[in-house]
């Protein structure tokens, strides 16, 4: 149980195009949806934190007119990078929370981002 | 949430136990422990939480110590496949689930 998947797992887009990432949880319904970046040989950076159904809280630092994140389900959220740029490229995870107490994360697979 | 301090790195033989240390001096009486790991390229996999009492389940032990300073991520054999960065992480119970990464340590476990 506790399966969240990442769509896709890996793009590759142009400088000035925007990408769309999915995250699912596969098996349980999540309250709570979580966007980190990570880049090559760091650790794991909180974006942003969506509630289904209300608007995602963003980290300081994190622009959010262009990392837009929309959580309409229980078990889908969606993070758009717009405008990308070759500085965007990293490795996005999403993570789901059931909230139902234990309020353990379970994470993505990830989605590895090239903009060129 | 309480910061953590984790070893940079560690070896390990294969079949042997790898104790995994963290410190996290300032944690306050609500914050749990929690530790994950991240095999390379993937997303973290959650291991095993506790708050004061030693835990155990089927990948790996945390014993915490009695002032709660302290902590040790056991995996009683590790193997080639346990490879990975893992994170030590305090969190407070109220902190709307947030998880605040640090460094972690690179675990390399050796034939």
């Amino acid at each position: 149980g506790a399966v969240v998947s990442q769509h896709p797992s890996w793009v590759i887009c142009k400088s000035g195009t925007s990408v769309k990432i999915e995250c699912r949880s596969l098996d349980f319904q999540a309250t709570t949806m979580f966007w980190y970046r990570q880049f090559p040989k760091q650790s794991l950076m909180l974006m942003a934190t969506s509630n289904e159904g209300s608007k995602a809280t963003y980290e300081q630092g994190v622009e959010k007119d262009k990392f837009l994140i929309n959580h309409a389900s229980l078990t889908l959220s969606t993070l758009t990078v717009t405008s990308a740029h070759p500085e965007d490229s990293s490795f996005y995870i999403c993570s789901a929370s059931a909230g139902t107490g234990k309020n353990e994360q379970y994470f993505g697979p990830g989605t590895r981002l090239t903009v060129t | 949430d309480a910061k953590t301090t984790q070893p940079p790195s560690m070896d390990c033989a294969e079949g042997r136990a790898a104790n995994l240390p963290c410190n996290h001096s300032t944690i306050s009486g609500n914050e749990y422990v929690y530790w994950y790991r991240q095999i390379h390229s993937q997303g973290p996999q959650y291991i095993i939480h506790g708050l004061k009492n030693n835990e155990t389940n089927e990948m790996a032990s945390l014993i915490i110590t009695e002032d709660r300073k302290s902590s040790t991520l056991i995996l009683p054999h590790a193997t080639l496949r346990d490879t990975a960065v893992y994170y030590c992480i305090v969190r407070h119970k109220a902190a709307g689930n947030k998880l605040t990464f640090g460094g972690g340590t690179r675990v390399l476990v050796k034939p």
